[in-house]
């Protein structure tokens, strides 16, 4: 079974400043897909950023972008120039694909991040 | 386009009460994914849907949880009866098929006392 371990349960960050948020997993595959969701108090998860495991370089939209580090297993965030909407509860996701059966896709546990003025 | 409707937004039970979600996904989108998320956790997936067929339910509770898709669009979970470490938020998601990216709804939080 796949897990996936964020160790940082809060962060905040000045406004304009630069955050990055770990997210490491365990997997046996070879072949997945790793996303970052953002969950603000509406409660709704927003995709933030998708990496696909077989491409080597890292994603990367507008400020946000990743650092994937397929044999470390490690897939970081990095929000440049954070702006208060970026305040939020963020998601690291894993997913693997299991032909017709479909995907499955597993969370994190979540880092709360706060925006400070 | 419009993106994945729930309802209600919340609802507040009693033990041992049944209580029932609804879902309406994006149109077109094959599959739909229930998913419970426990306070401070990541969601976890209940059940999901191909079309109205089930494509896993691994992780459903079936002694007290149910789910339908009906005629292959919209989705209802139910909880009977209802336990207080059931208090959660439900979310439901869809996407255009298996290996595409999943759009979320704003979730139902209930609450069981």
């Amino acid at each position: 079974a796949q897990t996936v371990t964020q160790s940082q349960p809060e962060m905040s960050v000045q406004e304009a400043e630069t955050v990055t948020l770990s997210c490491t997993y365990d997997t046996s595959e070879s072949n997945y897909y790793l996303f970052w969701y953002k969950q603000p108090p509406s409660r709704q998860m927003i995709l933030v950023i998708r990496q696909e495991a077989y491409k080597q370089q890292n994603a990367t939209e507008n400020r946000f972008s990743v650092n994937f580090q397929k044999a470390a297993k490690s897939f970081s965030l990095k929000i440049s120039d954070s702006q208060l909407g970026d305040t939020a509860m963020y998601f690291c996701a894993f997913m693997k694909q299991r032909g017709n059966a479909g995907n499955m896709l597993t969370f994190g546990g979540g880092t709360r991040l706060m925006v400070k003025p | 386009e419009a993106g994945v409707a729930q309802s209600p937004r919340y609802k507040i039970i009693e033990k041992r009460q049944s209580v029932a979600f609804w879902c309406n996904p994006i149109s077109g989108h094959a599959t739909l994914y229930w998913y419970q998320q426990i306070l401070g956790q990541g969601p976890k997936l209940l059940i999901q849907f191909q079309n109205n067929g089930v494509v896993d339910d691994s992780q459903l509770p079936k002694d007290r949880f149910s789910a339908e898709r009906l005629k292959g669009v919209d989705s209802t979970l139910k909880i009977q009866p209802a336990k207080l470490e059931d208090s959660a938020v439900y979310l439901c998601a869809s996407s255009l098929d298996w290996y595409s990216p999943l759009h979320f709804g704003n979730g139902t939080r209930l609450t069981v006392t």
